[in-house]
């Protein structure tokens, strides 16, 4: 089985673009979960989607936004990049949506520079 | 009281030694304990896992012990190699608001020494 891939694996954008990125999640599992990841720290919750509907969200902006699609695949928006928006974006993927123990397992990432 | 402490920052052994990284947490509805590895220009590699009922858990080379009282963890890499050298992140996660997400430590970068 492949693992959860995600696209592009680097992106370069100017300050004020918008950005899709892309995730697939392992075939079977049915939540996906974003995070952010800046330089020499912990991966920060952004958001979870499970069978298409937002679950959780954490404490980032408006600016981002992300959806689920039919096949389970997800995006993540991010609109009026700033400087700080430069990170490594994951996205994990797990079986179930909100359960005790739920094991998550990370894409490779794509790494985000805002110029 | 969402946060979880990890230490050290960086530590450095020599082949064969057997580094142990530290976590600590604050809230008790705290309910499954992954750590990760994670190599440069990778995502994270989810390498063990424990639950709170549970004091010690080992898989291969790698042992997580587990004081509930204390609301702390600890992972513990027997016969370390210098192919263990990465970052390693802990985490826990719990149920809140109908999500369940995982909160991480900020990571412990290890070098081990052939």
């Amino acid at each position: 089985d492949a693992g959860v891939t995600q696209s592009p694996t680097h992106l370069i954008k100017t300050r004020g673009q918008q950005v899709t990125l892309r995730c697939s999640p392992i075939s079977g599992h049915k939540s996906v979960s974003w995070y952010q990841q800046v330089l020499g720290q912990g991966p920060q919750f952004i958001f979870q989607y499970y069978e298409k509907e937002e679950r959780g969200r954490g404490n980032f902006p408006d600016r981002f936004s992300a959806r689920q699609f039919p096949n389970y695949s997800s995006e993540l928006n991010v609109n009026a990049l700033l400087l700080g928006d430069s990170a490594l974006y994951l996205c994990a993927s797990s079986r179930a949506g909100h359960s005790r123990g739920t094991e998550a397992f990370f894409g490779q990432g794509t790494r985000l520079t805002v110029v | 009281q969402q946060q979880v402490k990890q230490s050290p920052q960086s530590l450095i052994v020599q082949k064969g030694g057997i580094p142990i990284i530290n976590c600590a947490y604050e809230n008790t509805a705290f309910d499954y304990f992954p750590w990760y590895q994670q190599f440069p220009g990778k995502g994270p590699a989810l390498l063990i896992a424990i639950r709170p009922d549970v004091s010690e858990k080992k898989e291969g080379r790698f042992t997580i012990s587990f004081n509930k009282s204390a609301k702390q963890f600890s992972l513990h890499i027997m016969d370390s190699q210098p192919g263990d050298s990465a970052t390693y992140f802990c985490a826990a996660s719990m149920a809140a608001s109908g999500t369940y997400k995982y909160i991480f430590g900020t990571g412990t970068r290890l070098k081990v020494l052939a």
